[in-house]
Parts: structure tokens; C-alpha cells; sequence
């Protein structure tokens, strides 16, 4: 069975700090991956996502993430914190499977900036 | 407390034909957002209602595709004169609306296949 898991529901970085979201996902086939933000009141927005080729792939805003199979986790990272990038952050998981497409979510991990 | 009810699951149609694609949010969410996920894509948004209102639709095509949520009952997403091109799967979330404490629920996804 597919499932992700993020780690914490919650994460609390200061300002300026480097902001690192986890994520693992469990798959019997080649996945994809994806990681969506969503402001308040808005609707999701796709940060980036990982189908194939470069395992390090690159989103708005600064973000990024890199798949690695061995670990199955497809981690977000930025740099430096800015005060608006509070907002809850998803990792999913799509798979085809006989033709079949589903998509797995995590339970999102809502990202607050310390000033 | 059952989350976000889409169905049917899997939706098998011939060009030309009606689709329609049903989402019962969760109990006491007034939100509900539709988006479409195309094979190797991530989530496109398509459309945001509340009750009897549509509040954003600035993601639908301006053509064959309609939502609607009713006072009563679930929302659906109607797709008039399917074409090959609309296969895809469907995707709903629901939320409260409670802006200080807003997550979106999903749905399990609607197969839209088009023979």
C-alpha cells in the first residue's frame, strides 16, 4: 500500500534560518512527488515536483527538494526563512497503477517564521 | 466522522457524453475546492465555492465545464461533451473556512477516463 508521512505537524523556524520539511513515502512503484503549499484562504499551489531525470529539483519561491530512492524521502528545504512563506506545506504521491491513478497525500506540516 | 466523499471512484465515458463528478465535503465544511491532476502533473486548481457561490473559477475552462454547490448536497463538477484530452483524475477538499486555522481535506479522486 502507498502512504507519506510528514514529520511534524507543526515546524517553527526563525527568520533568516534554514526551514527543512520531511518527507517519506512508501511505494511499490516508481513514484511521483510532489510538494504543494497552501496560504490562508487560498486554495493549494504546486511548489515542485519530481517525475524523472535530476533527483534535486527546484520550486518557487526558493525551495527545494531532493528524491532520494534509498531513503524514500523527498524532503523540502530553503535556505532562509522569509515571514511569507508561513503557510501548511503537503507532500503527495501519485501513482499509475493498471491504469488506475491515485494520489496519496501527507497530513500537511504548517510552517511558522519566528521575526 | 467521514472525510471528504468523491464518487463515483472510477467514471468511464465515450466522447460526446455528460460527466458528472460528485464531492461530499466534510461534515460542517462550507468550502470546496476542485482540481485536476493530469498524468505527470501535479494539481491544477480549477475551481473554489462556498455555499451557492462561486467564489473563484479561475481555473476552469471557459467551455463544457461546470460546478455548482448547492445549499443542499454534494458539489459536482459537470463536464458536458467529454473529449479524450478531459481524462484525468479529479480531485476535491473540502475546509471549514475558519481562516485562523484553515487545512484542506481531500478526497480520493474521481478517474475520469474517455473512450
Amino acid at each position: 500500500a502507498q502512504s507519506v508521512t510528514q514529520l511534524g505537524s507543526h515546524v517553527s523556524v526563525s527568520e533568516g534560518a534554514l526551514v527543512l520539511l520531511r518527507c517519506n513515502y512508501s511505494s511499490s512503484v516508481p513514484p511521483y512527488l510532489f510538494w504543494y503549499v497552501q496560504y490562508p484562504n487560498q486554495g493549494l499551489q504546486l511548489l515542485l515536483k519530481y517525475t524523472t531525470g535530476a533527483t534535486l529539483v527546484k520550486g518557487i519561491n526558493g525551495f527545494e527538494a531532493e528524491f532520494k530512492k534509498s531513503e524514500t524521502s523527498f524532503h523540502l528545504t530553503k535556505p532562509s526563512a522569509h515571514m511569507s512563506d508561513a503557510a501548511e506545506y503537503f507532500c503527495a504521491v501519485s501513482v499509475s497503477m493498471d491504469s488506475n491513478y491515485q494520489l496519496i497525500w501527507g497530513a500537511g506540516t504548517k510552517l511558522i517564521i519566528k521575526p | 466522522n467521514a472525510g471528504v466523499m468523491q464518487n463515483p471512484r472510477h467514471l468511464v465515458r465515450r466522447r460526446g457524453q455528460e460527466a458528472r463528478l460528485r464531492c461530499s465535503p466534510m461534515k460542517g465544511h462550507s468550502h470546496v475546492y476542485w482540481y485536476r491532476q493530469l498524468p505527470e502533473e501535479g494539481l491544477k486548481f480549477m475551481v473554489y465555492l462556498q455555499k451557492e457561490n462561486i467564489i473563484d473559477e479561475s481555473g476552469m475552462p471557459k467551455e463544457r465545464f461546470s460546478a455548482e454547490f448547492p445549499k443542499e448536497g454534494p458539489s459536482i463538477l459537470r463536464i458536458q461533451q467529454v473529449v479524450r484530452g478531459d481524462s484525468a483524475a479529479y480531485f476535491c477538499a473540502s475546509s471549514s473556512g475558519d481562516s485562523q486555522n484553515e487545512k484542506l481535506f481531500f478526497g480520493s479522486g474521481t478517474q475520469l477516463s474517455v473512450l
